[in-house]
């Protein structure tokens, strides 16, 4: 079946460090591929997508893309603050449209920036 | 500008009660899902439903049971529960089934059972 694979966090960074989350999925065909991100208390927020081979989703300085060759969404961002402290979820799609768009997640990275 | 909004935020229940959960969005979404988060293992689908008066199994459905009557609810019944029902549940509706369309999702309900 579908399934996403996180580093384990939690990842615990200064302020301005550059941050990278690996995300590895398996699947057969070509999901749509999303990172969610979650703030102490609250629910999911989307926070980039792409859904095709080669797309660069990009919001809030952070990026990822989509490389089917190694099936991976690594998400980046080149310099954190505080407010970025989260759970950050990566999750994949298939368009079933019959089903609606159900989401496999990553078991989430939690990641901590200290001033 | 509320979006999905979920009831209650936090329940304590002994083994053998039931309650429902509510979810309630504001976009006039026609999917909605339920989700179960537990430490380590992601997000996990309960039910979901394509539309008013439908619902469907998802990955994690036993012992849970939903209903969507009206477009905008979509409610999660737990009929006897149990301790391994313990998590945080969120709600979750989107506009279609297009995978460019994104799940919006509410705040959680934290829910023990004792």
């Amino acid at each position: 079946g579908d399934s996403v694979t996180q580093m384990e966090g939690p990842v615990t960074l200064s302020e301005e460090a550059f941050l990278t989350i690996n995300c590895t999925y398996t699947a057969t065909g070509y999901p749509s591929l999303f990172w969610y991100v979650q703030y102490p208390g609250e629910g999911l927020q989307l926070l980039l997508k792409a859904t095709k081979a080669d797309d660069k989703g990009s919001n809030k300085g952070f990026e990822a893309t989509y490389r089917k060759e190694t099936t991976s969404f690594h998400l980046e961002k080149g310099s954190v603050q505080v407010s970025d402290s989260a759970v950050y979820f990566c999750a994949l799609i298939f368009m079933i449209k019959a089903a609606g768009n159900k989401l496999t997640f990553g078991g989430g990275t939690r990641v901590l920036v200290k001033p | 500008n509320a979006g999905v909004t979920q009831t209650p935020k936090f329940r304590v229940l002994k083994t053998g009660q039931s309650m429902t959960l509510l979810c309630a969005q504001d976009m006039n979404h026609e999917y909605m899902y339920w989700y179960r988060q537990d430490p380590g293992m992601g997000l996990r689908l309960i039910h979901y439903s394509v539309g008013e008066g439908t619902t469907a199994k998802g990955e994690v459905p036993d012992g849970y049971n939903v209903s969507r009557l009206k477009k905008q609810n979509f409610l999660l019944g737990l009929e006897s529960a149990a301790p391994s029902q313990t998590s945080v549940y969120f709600c979750a509706s989107s506009y279609g089934g297009d995978s460019n369309q994104p799940q919006h999702f509410g705040d959680g309900t934290r829910l023990s059972i004792l």
